[in-house]
């Protein structure tokens, strides 16, 4: 089975400040680990991915995110908030070779940045 | 990036008839889509994976004879909710992954508002 969990429905930054949204997850074997972002009233857009390799994995719009496999976790980040990325954010997971391709995703969190 | 369309964006009808909702992928082939609804209180709710050329897989849950699931082509799925209700009304959204990139992210489209009245 495969689970992930965002223990915050909410955070909130000023604008210019770090921010950071929180993933934890759990596999069965190893993960495909995803960050989504969506808009008002729009799909899902993808942010960044970790599959293999470097644990630091840079995104769009400046998004970067740490896989940590000892703490089964891959957190959000940004160094520098802005206005504009207030939305609502989905960590997912895939186990590699079970779930037939199945992504499971977290219940999301909303991003308030403020100017 | 992969363009997913669904159409239409926004639709409102009477209790009781069917509503279709189309999902294309615009610029790759997907032999896996995605069905989910989104839930006011913001989470994704998997309905059914489709996969081209067979019988869609419904999560627990979901009846298959009300969410009819339709994936004809590499680049076309439908969800039909026949016999609506307004307990229906929801944001639907579509998915869909390239053929073969196992580890490949998804490819959302835009999601269509359905309101039963």
């Amino acid at each position: 089975a495969q689970s992930v969990a965002q223990p915050e429905d909410q955070v909130n930054v000023a604008e210019g400040n770090p921010l950071t949204v929180k993933c934890t997850y759990s596999v069965s074997g190893n993960p495909y680990l995803f960050w989504y972002v969506q808009y008002p009233n729009r799909g899902l857009q993808f942010l960044l991915k970790y599959i293999t390799g470097d644990n630091l994995v840079k995104g769009s719009y400046g998004f970067e995110a740490e896989f940590n496999k000892s703490q089964t976790s891959f957190h959000l980040k940004k160094p520098s908030a802005l206005v504009s990325d207030s939305a609502l954010y989905f960590c997912a997971v895939r186990d590699w070779g079970t779930n037939a391709g199945k992504s499971t995703f977290g219940d999301g969190t909303t991003l308030t940045v403020k100017p | 990036g992969a363009v997913v369309s669904q159409h239409p964006s926004r639709v409102i009808c009477k209790s009781g008839t069917s509503v279709k909702i189309e999902c294309r992928s615009l610029d790759f082939q997907a032999t896996t889509m995605f069905w989910y609804r989104q839930f006011p209180k913001k989470s994704l709710m998997l309905m059914a994976t489709s996969n081209e050329g067979s019988k869609a897989t419904y999560e627990q849950g979901v009846e298959k004879d009300k969410f009819l699931i339709n994936h004809a082509s590499l680049t076309l799925s439908t969800l039909t909710v026949t016999s609506a209700h307004p307990e229906d009304s929801s944001f639907y959204i579509c998915s869909a992954r390239w053929a073969s990139d196992v580890g490949g992210e998804q490819f959302f489209g835009p999601g269509t508002r359905l309101t039963v009245l």
